[in-house]
């Protein structure tokens, strides 16, 4: 059965510091990949995702994610979080079968941002 | 676009009363999902559809629990009688269908449940 792992469930960084929060899949074949992010209180927004290509993919808020196949890993970074970044994050796979995209999603990884 | 629009983003209710959340999904979208967020279990999938049928409610936790798409432009989720153990929170999201680029899934802004 398909999984995600995000094995980080609380990071902190200080502002201005680089970020990288940790996603590893298990899937029969490569997923769709996703990253969301979730602030106190709200829905989730769609940071970036990954379908095909180039495998460094840019996000929204300056956040960009790498898929490496060899490792079944996507993992997202930042060169600079901001205090505005502290939130959840969650890493989300989808079957590549066409049509309706099940989501499934890690734990997720809280980010709280001193400054 | 106004994005996915549910309703209420916030209900309190005493158990055993009967609970609905309502959802409009974004125009021309052909998939509806309903998921539950809490900590215990983080974000399940409940049920989805794709124009307007319901095509996997295998997370749909028990029969208290039911769900309907009348049209492309609203679903509900019932719950009845509701319990304690149904405080979540419930998010709605829909998706268009493109055949080779995958579906990207956008989310409403939740109905946060709480049962007493």
């Amino acid at each position: 059965a398909q999984s995600v792992t995000q094995p980080d469930i609380h990071i902190t960084v200080s502002e201005g510091a680089s970020l990288e929060l940790r996603c590893n899949y298990s899937y029969g074949a490569t997923p769709y990949l996703f990253w969301y992010v979730q602030s106190p209180g709200q829905g989730l927004q769609l940071l970036l995702k990954y379908f095909s290509g180039d495998t460094l993919v840019q996000g929204i808020k300056g956040f960009e994610a790498e898929f490496k196949r060899s490792q079944s890993s996507f993992n997202l970074r930042k060169p600079s979080v901001h205090w505005s970044d502290a939130a959840e994050y969650f890493c989300a796979v989808a079957p590549r079968a066409g049509t309706a995209s099940k989501l499934t999603f890690g734990t997720g990884t809280r980010l709280q941002v001193t400054l | 676009d106004a994005g996915v629009i549910q309703s209420p983003r916030h209900e309190v209710t005493e158990m055993g009363q009967e609970v609905t959340l309502r959802c409009k999904p974004i125009s021309g979208h052909d998939y509806l999902f309903w998921y539950r967020q809490t900590m215990m279990r983080g974000l399940e999938l409940l049920i989805y559809f794709n124009n307007n049928v319901p095509i996997d409610d295998s997370g749909m936790p028990e029969d208290r629990f039911s769900a309907k798409m009348p049209n492309a432009s609203f679903s509900t989720l019932k719950i009845q009688p509701s319990e304690p153990r149904d405080s979540a929170v419930y998010f709605c999201a829909s998706s268009p269908v493109r055949r080779g680029w995958g579906n990207t899934i956008y989310f409403g802004e939740g109905s946060w449940l709480t049962v007493v």
